[in-house]
């Protein structure tokens, strides 16, 4: 079993719709929880962690953490063509370190 | 945010070569890593820098290929040491800052490397 687990997708959005990422994990004792986004070819870049059960609001994203249930997603609202790009659910798992999921791939088609 | 700079950004070797790679940090920062990321696929880390003292390396990953040297607490290398066409990847350093309350880890833009 992977400790980060990811859709790979694509996952096809319509511009202006709600891009919604899953990820779920395996080790009850992480606590720290990001989202980063990696266009092809660069770096991750982060765009959100959250520490806390429920939601966190910032812009257009919304991330959502449910420890209990070991989920932790992403939304993306009013999606546009500039939010195509890979997008990495990283966990820091009780013995400290950062593991990445696979990543899903998000297309925003116009 | 912290600037994370890398160098080389890109490099294309022999087989049997070594190359070094330089990842320095505009702020001080508690932590340093380096992480390999194949084609198509997520990040996978390679080791802690560790300041002073010899790196910790994930299973996988030995010193006599991948030394790290960590000789402050905004500078780190690491080697790629004879070199294979396996070893073509990303290579990307990445750290926590050091004046900040949480343990959010930033990347740098990474190094490109292509063994022939």
């Amino acid at each position: 079993q992977k400790e980060v687990e990811q859709n790979s997708g694509p996952l096809s959005v319509p511009e202006g719709a709600i891009a919604s990422l899953n990820c779920t994990y395996s080790d009850r004792g992480s606590q720290s929880f990001f989202w980063y986004r990696q266009y092809s070819g660069k770096s991750p870049e982060l765009i959100m962690f959250i520490y806390s059960n429920g939601d966190k609001e910032d812009g257009r994203f919304t991330a959502q953490l449910n420890k209990a249930s070991q989920y932790v997603s992403l939304l993306i609202r009013d999606s546009q063509p500039s939010d195509s790009a890979t997008y990495l659910c990283a966990v820091r798992g009780s013995w400290g370190k950062l593991q990445f999921g696979a990543g899903t791939q998000v297309v925003v088609t116009p | 945010s912290a600037v994370i700079s890398q160098k080389p950004s890109r490099d294309i070797c022999q087989r049997g070569t070594s190359l070094t790679i330089q990842c320095q940090v505009d702020s001080q920062v508690t932590m340093m890593f380096w992480y390999r990321q194949q084609p198509g696929q997520s990040l996978t880390l390679i080791a802690t820098a560790n300041q002073g003292s010899e790196a910790t390396y994930e299973s996988g990953f030995v010193i006599d290929k991948f030394p790290i040297s960590r000789p402050n607490l905004t500078f780190s290398t690491l080697t790629v040491s004879n070199m294979s066409p396996e070893d073509s990847s990303i290579y990307l350093c990445s750290s926590i800052l050091l004046d900040t309350s949480t343990d959010t880890q930033y990347f740098g833009p990474g190094t490109r490397l292509t063994v022939l």
